[in-house]
């Protein structure tokens, strides 16, 4: 069965503290892996897409990086607008299959 | 750029009353639309999805419906709301379903 998997459930970080979230997954047939941050009482927000193994993409504080059996979501020294949830999800032929998220709270 | 509109953004309705969201997108042509479903703590589960003009895919099977009456235009229904029909509901676009899907604001549904 297709599965994605996120860990830890919640994360908290004091402001400038670096740390890493993990996705792991076991699907047929990965057609993208992606990231989304999804403040309180909103959409989630598109961040990332990784199509294969060894690629990384960055943007600001944030660093997505792709295995063959797992994606993690860097954090260099965040900020306490950071705050969020972060959510992966797989790409397998039409479906996206999301994880539940790992909800990081940073503390100033 | 692309955009897209979801409403409302708050609904409570009593058991047994019928339903209907809707969502549309902006600046895009012929794009994939889905229904998602988000409960308290948990990952995104994936209601319906639309490939193109009268062309729904349902994943769960329940009390629910979805119609797609124009190319951006995407709606989810139900005749009779169960308790359990209580959540989160986003609506969501992509080109293609290996490409990126963005999501609108959501509508927090609450069944009394």
């Amino acid at each position: 069965e297709d599965q994605v998997t996120q860990s830890p459930e919640a994360l908290r970080l004091q402001e400038g503290e670096s740390s890493s979230l993990n996705c792991s997954y076991t699907v047929s047939g990965l057609r993208g892996l992606f990231w989304y941050r999804q403040d309180p009482g909103k959409g989630p927000e598109f961040l990332f897409t990784l199509y294969s193994a060894g690629e990384e993409k960055e943007k600001e504080r944030l660093k997505a990086t792709l295995t063959k059996k797992e994606s993690f979501l860097h954090i260099t020294a965040p900020k306490p607008e950071d705050s969020a949830t972060y959510l992966c999800a797989a790409a397998i032929n039409n479906d996206m299959r999301f994880g539940a998220g790992t909800r990081l709270t940073v503390k100033p | 750029s692309q955009t897209i509109h979801q409403w409302p953004a708050t609904l409570v309705q009593p058991v047994g009353s019928p339903l209907s969201l809707e969502c549309t997108v902006e600046g895009t042509s012929n794009p994939n639309l889905y229904w998602y479903r988000q409960a308290a703590g948990r990952g995104l589960q994936l209601l319906f999805y639309s490939v193109g003009i009268g062309q729904i895919s349902s994943e769960v099977p329940q009390n629910l419906s979805a119609s797609r009456p124009q190319d951006r235009q995407f709606i989810l229904s139900s005749k009779k709301l169960l308790l359990s029909d209580s959540g989160f509901y986003l609506c969501a676009w992509s080109v293609r379903s290996d490409q990126p899907q963005h999501f609108g604001d959501g509508t927090r549904l609450s069944i009394l």
